[in-house]
């Protein structure tokens, strides 16, 4: 099947533009991850959902950013009032919930560029 | 709170040869997960290997072993015979076994190049 799918695949937003980021995570995905990699450093973690439930949001860096499954499947990261610093890949993985040795599966990821 | 360190930001080897990529981790846990990631460029991030903590035994892939000291806290990545297509980024990532949340942390990356 499909793998994970992220849209858009580049996103350039004005200081104080509101963004939302879309990520279809592999069928059947019980959990799904969003990270944040800046530029030449490791994938940072935001938040973690178990179907609709967000059970960890330890990571997101302000109340401006917000994250949603709705229906267990797709989500949607959101960044209000974007700033500069927000610019980043913006990475979602999906797992299988501890099958697999708990290997997470990455989309290619959403590069967000603020001016 | 867990931290990976992986102290080689870039990293070269000749086609053919061996290199080892460096990572150590710092935990009080006993019970995780240990993972080598590549992530290509221009293209998405992949699972090379893993390791279960409460396993002595190394794991191997194929090209890919590691070498996984418990005690030193320390989970390094041998890549044999390298070939152009190991060329990547590779990311070393913890990840304990916890109720609520599976994440991981990521250390900050070696830049492997192989070169022809």
């Amino acid at each position: 099947g499909a793998g994970v799918s992220q849209s858009p695949r580049y996103k350039v937003a004005k200081r104080g533009q509101d963004v939302a980021l879309r990520c279809d995570p592999i069928s059947g995905h019980v959990s799904l991850f969003w990270y944040q990699q800046a530029l030449g450093q490791g994938p940072e973690f935001l938040t973690y959902f178990q179907n609709e439930a967000q059970l960890d949001k330890s990571g997101l860096p302000s109340d401006r950013f917000f994250a949603e499954r709705p229906e267990g499947s797709v989500s949607t990261l959101k960044i209000q009032r974007t700033q500069q610093e927000d610019s980043a890949v913006y990475l979602c993985a999906s797992s299988q919930l501890g099958g697999l040795g708990y290997e997470q599966y990455f989309g290619p990821g959403t590069r967000l560029t603020v001016t | 709170a867990q931290t990976v360190t992986q102290s080689q930001p870039e990293m070269s080897v000749q086609e053919a040869e061996t290199v080892t990529l460096s990572c150590t981790y710092d935990t009080s846990e006993n019970n995780y997960y240990l993972f080598w990631y590549k992530q290509p460029p221009s293209r998405q991030m992949i699972l090379v290997i893993r390791q279960e903590a409460y396993k002595q035994q190394n794991a191997t892939e194929n090209r890919f072993s590691v070498n996984f000291q418990k005690a030193a806290k320390s989970f390094s990545l041998k890549i044999s015979d390298s070939q152009l297509g190991d060329t990547a980024m590779y990311f070393c990532a913890f990840m304990k076994l916890a109720s609520g949340t599976y994440k991981y942390i990521f250390g900050t990356g070696t830049r492997l190049k192989v070169l022809a």
